[in-house]
């Protein structure tokens, strides 16, 4: 398996913009995470999806950001209007809700934005 | 509320010499704990997870932690660093039956030659 995809891997926009971030989880789970890894604020959870659901976005920091899982192989974060203080590394996990693994979040390799 | 505190921002070692990460946790319920590490730049890999089966826990790289629950405690332990050792590692909990992962804030492991 490819594992769960990010991209792009690297973003740099103007404040203002909107920036589109997208990921694919690993075939068959169907638990989708979306975290933001900043200096001052380590790892927070923004929101997950189970079954292309949105379960819980308490997470998300304010209206600019918004999430999407259409299907089960496809996720977006998209942040509208874009602010400098957004720059961060934004991950997306999946996990699979059975067995012995369904609490075992695998990692894609993040989207490092900046907003400059 | 879960929660995890990890006891070090940095440790330091010399390559060979053993290595300890400290995690203490809190949870209301039967939790679930793992460590993962993140080299730089890179996403976070899994090192190995306790789910409620043997307290001594064996992961990849030759890491293993032990969990104990008088002790709210969740240490990774490796006999002997190596330089690719050097990484973040995070202490993470997870409630049974909930979905979401509570990191904590990082330990970076620095190896010297």
């Amino acid at each position: 398996d490819a594992g769960v995809i990010q991209s792009p891997r690297h973003e740099v926009t103007e404040m203002g913009q909107e920036v589109t971030l997208r990921c694919k989880p690993i075939s068959g789970h169907d638990y989708l995470f979306w975290y933001r890894q900043t200096m001052m604020r380590g790892l927070e959870l923004l929101i997950y999806f189970n079954n292309n659901v949105p379960i819980d976005d308490s997470g998300m920091p304010e209206d600019r950001f918004s999430a999407k899982m259409p299907n089960a192989s496809f996720s977006t974060l998209k942040i509208q209007p874009s602010e400098p203080r957004d720059s961060a590394v934004y991950f997306c996990a999946s996990s699979s809700g059975l067995g012995l693994s369904r609490e075992t979040q695998y990692f894609g390799p993040g989207t490092r934005l900046l907003v400059l | 509320a879960q929660s995890v505190t990890q006891l070090d921002s940095h440790v330091s070692v010399s390559e060979g010499t053993p290595v300890l990460l400290r995690c203490n946790y809190s949870s209301s319920y039967s939790p679930s704990l793992f460590w993962y590490v993140q080299h730089p730049n890179k996403g976070l890999q899994l090192l190995l997870k306790y789910t409620s089966a043997a307290t001594l826990v064996k992961g990849i790289n030759g890491f293993e932690a032990e969990f104990k629950k008088s002790e709210t405690s969740f240490h990774l332990t490796k006999p002997s660093a190596h330089m690719s050792d050097a990484a973040e590692y995070f202490c993470v909990v997870s409630d049974t039956g909930r979905r979401a992962l509570t990191f904590g804030s990082g330990t970076r492991l620095q190896v010297q030659p």
